[in-house]
């Protein structure tokens, strides 16, 4: 069964302090990974998509990597800003039709002052 | 500006009532899409259209249905036959299919169910 897992389900840290989210999937056949950002009560946003050939792909202060191999991949914050305070989803997209994308349940992270 | 468009934001409905959410797209994308959004788990198809006139059931299109009688506008009707409708409602869109393509959402809507 086509499943992605995100731990941890929230995450508290200080402001300025890095952090690094974990997404485990069991997807087959693998097309990209793609990480949201999604503000309370907001549309998520997409903050970067990874094809099979890719193991890191940053956006600004977040860094993306990705290990085929073993079906992991992780979204590292650097100095965080209360502006991050949101919950982050992996997303990974099978390649057995269009529009088969498996969302994780998401990360909830907070940054406090 | 570009982007998607849904309203309402918040929507109230009594139980034996359809509703209809917009969703409107000045992106000039092809394809839309309608998630619900339940807490803790993660976000599950409705529906889909590639194209003018034609539309796909997703994974939980029971109680649900849509048209797409122009390309800007997908618009979703929860039918007194979706049995917990109480949600948050995402539209999408993309270039093309979602294998490659990224996808650009609208802002919600908040439906509940009194």
């Amino acid at each position: 069964k086509n499943q992605v897992e995100q731990s941890p389900q929230s995450l508290i840290i200080l402001e300025g302090k890095n952090c690094t989210l974990q997404c485990n999937y069991t997807v087959s056949p693998f097309s990209n990974l793609r990480w949201y950002k999604q503000d309370t009560g907001r549309g998520p946003v997409s903050l970067t998509i990874m094809t099979f050939s890719e193991n890191t792909k940053s956006n600004g202060r977040y860094t993306a990597t990705l290990d085929a191999d073993t079906k992991q991949s992780s979204l590292h914050i650097t100095a965080s800003q209360l502006s991050d305070s949101a919950s982050y989803i992996c997303v990974v997209t099978t390649m057995d039709s269009n529009y088969q994308l498996i969302w994780g349940a998401g990360t909830k992270l907070i940054i406090k002052p | 500006d570009g982007g998607i468009t849904q309203s309402p934001k918040y929507l109230f409905r009594k139980e034996g009532q359809n509703v209809t959410l917009s969703c409107e797209q000045n992106l000039n994308h092809d394809a839309m899409y309608w998630y619900r959004q339940d807490p803790g788990q993660g976000l599950r198809l409705i529906y889909y259209s590639q194209i003018v006139n034609d539309f796909q059931k997703g994974d939980i299109a029971e109680g649900y249905s849509v048209s797409r009688e122009k390309k800007e506008s997908f618009p979703l009707t929860v039918t007194s036959a979706q049995k917990n409708p109480t949600a948050f409602y995402l539209c999408a869109s993309s270039i093309g299919g979602t294998t490659t393509g990224e996808l650009f959402f609208g802002e919600g809507s908040r439906l509940t169910v009194l």
